[in-house]
């Protein structure tokens, strides 16, 4: 069964550092990866679907590298505001299941 | 707003009462999910529909009961909870079940507390 980990499960940085933050799975026959972020008592919003055969996509200040072989994935935040503390979670599709990570909870201190 | 609502945002229940949870997208999708997000574990997933058919039943206890009328419309039917069960419930949907490359949008999910 596919597991999902995500380390650390707390950052805390100072506004204008750049980070990375880490997912891992465990079986590497994947279709997509996705990253998304949830904000306290609220759902999730997806920020970047990176398919299988991708290495990375980028989204404003958000890019998102995928290496299938050795089952990571990492999620760079450029530039850090406050605006950006929230959860993040990542996913990976296999067969027709979303496998999800717990997240990591960051916070950009002003 | 990501297209798909949930009803309600909260929602306090005692052990025997009877609630329903609803959920609608509004994105043309044909798959429909059921998650549950209790503190400090990953999301669960509980019940998956595609094209109106219950596709994954994740173990999830008889007290949960889906229902899904159409593609857009999807319900968690809720009946002699256990405080365990106090939880964000997150609906989410995909263009299809099966199909790899799908992005899932989730709605902004339900708080359950059973007392």
């Amino acid at each position: 069964k596919q597991e999902v980990t995500q380390i650390p499960a707390a950052l805390s940085v100072p506004e204008g550092e750049n980070l990375v933050l880490n997912c891992s799975f465990t079986d590497s026959a994947i279709y997509n990866l996705q990253w998304f972020r949830q904000d306290p008592g609220k759902g999730l919003t997806s920020l970047l679907l990176i398919q299988s055969s991708q290495r990375e996509q980028t989204s404003g200040r958000l890019n998102a590298s995928l290496d299938k072989s050795s089952g990571r994935s990492t999620l760079y935040i450029a530039a850090s505001q406050p605006g950006d503390s929230a959860t993040y979670l990542c996913a990976v599709t296999s067969g027709n299941q979303f496998y999800f990570g717990t997240g990591t909870s960051l916070t950009v201190i002003p | 707003e990501t297209g798909v609502t949930q009803t309600p945002r909260h929602l306090v229940m005692g052990m025997t009462n009877k609630k329903s949870l609803k959920c609608e997208q509004h994105l043309g999708h044909n798959a429909m999910y059921w998650y549950k997000q209790s503190a400090k574990k990953p999301l669960e997933l509980m019940f998956v529909y595609n094209f109106k058919e219950q596709t994954e039943n994740n173990s999830v206890p008889s007290r949960f009961s889906p229902e899904c009328p159409n593609s857009s419309h999807l319900f968690l039917h809720l009946h002699t909870l256990q405080p365990e069960d106090s939880a964000l419930y997150l609906c989410a949907s995909s263009q299809e079940a099966t199909r790899s490359g799908n992005t899932i949008y989730f709605g902004e999910g339900s708080w359950l507390t059973v007392v």
